[in-house]
């Protein structure tokens, strides 16, 4: 079955830390694979997708269809990255399937 | 731009009461929509989806129910609410053109 696992619930770094937030999925085809961000009292926005190999805010990520995984990476934690992060595939042309999510809490 | 809008923000109901969720999108035609509910420890569900006027996909069998009366309105609706209908639901459009998805504000549903 399609799947999108995060595995952790909660992810608290100190400021200044590198930040690692795990996503590893289970998909027949080939994936298009995204990170979604929500910030506090905002809405659910794209962060960023694997197609477009771009760095958001600091962060990337980088498909790896060996370990079908997909984490989100930034160097440098800010307090402003604070939020909920979800990772989500698309499945087909039209439905998408969420992971959990992960909270990250940056620390002063 | 485009614009998406949910209501009511927040809404108490009692078991068994109907419910009727609205999502409007602004600026766009043609969009595909979403209603998702999230849940803690659950992510994001899928519930159903829509491409066009009348066209409705449900990934979820159970007490719910969506209509698209209109292009740009989609409609989240139950007969009968149960206690486990209680949660966050979020309505979501993306552009035919686009892998991206707007997400709306959303509806804190708590059912009683």
């Amino acid at each position: 079955a399609q799947r999108v696992t995060q595995p952790e619930k909660l992810l608290s770094v100190f400021k200044g830390a590198p930040v690692e937030l795990k996503c590893n999925y289970s998909y027949s085809g080939s994936p298009e694979l995204f990170w979604y961000v929500q910030y506090s009292r905002q809405r659910l926005q794209l962060l960023l997708r694997h197609i477009s190999r771009e760095s958001i805010k600091g962060f990337t990520a980088d498909l790896n269809k060996g370990e079908t995984s997909f984490h989100l990476k930034k160097p440098f934690a800010q307090e402003e990255d604070s939020a909920m992060y979800y990772c989500a595939l698309r499945q087909g042309t039209y439905k998408y399937i969420f992971g959990t999510g992960t909270r990250l809490k940056v620390l002063a | 731009s485009q614009t998406i809008h949910q209501w009511p923000a927040t809404l108490v109901q009692p078991v068994g009461s109907p419910l009727s969720l609205e999502c409007t999108v602004e600026g766009t035609s043609n969009p595909n929509l979403y209603w998702y509910r999230q849940a803690a420890g659950r992510g994001l569900q899928l519930l159903f989806y829509s491409v066009g006027i009348g066209q409705i996909s449900s990934e979820v069998p159970q007490n719910l129910s969506a209509s698209r009366p209109q292009d740009r309105q989609f409609i989240l609706s139950s007969k009968k609410l149960l206690l486990s209908d209680s949660g966050f639901y979020l309505c979501a459009w993306r552009g035919t053109l686009t892998d991206t998805q707007y997400f709306g504000p959303g509806t804190r549903l708590t059912v009683l």
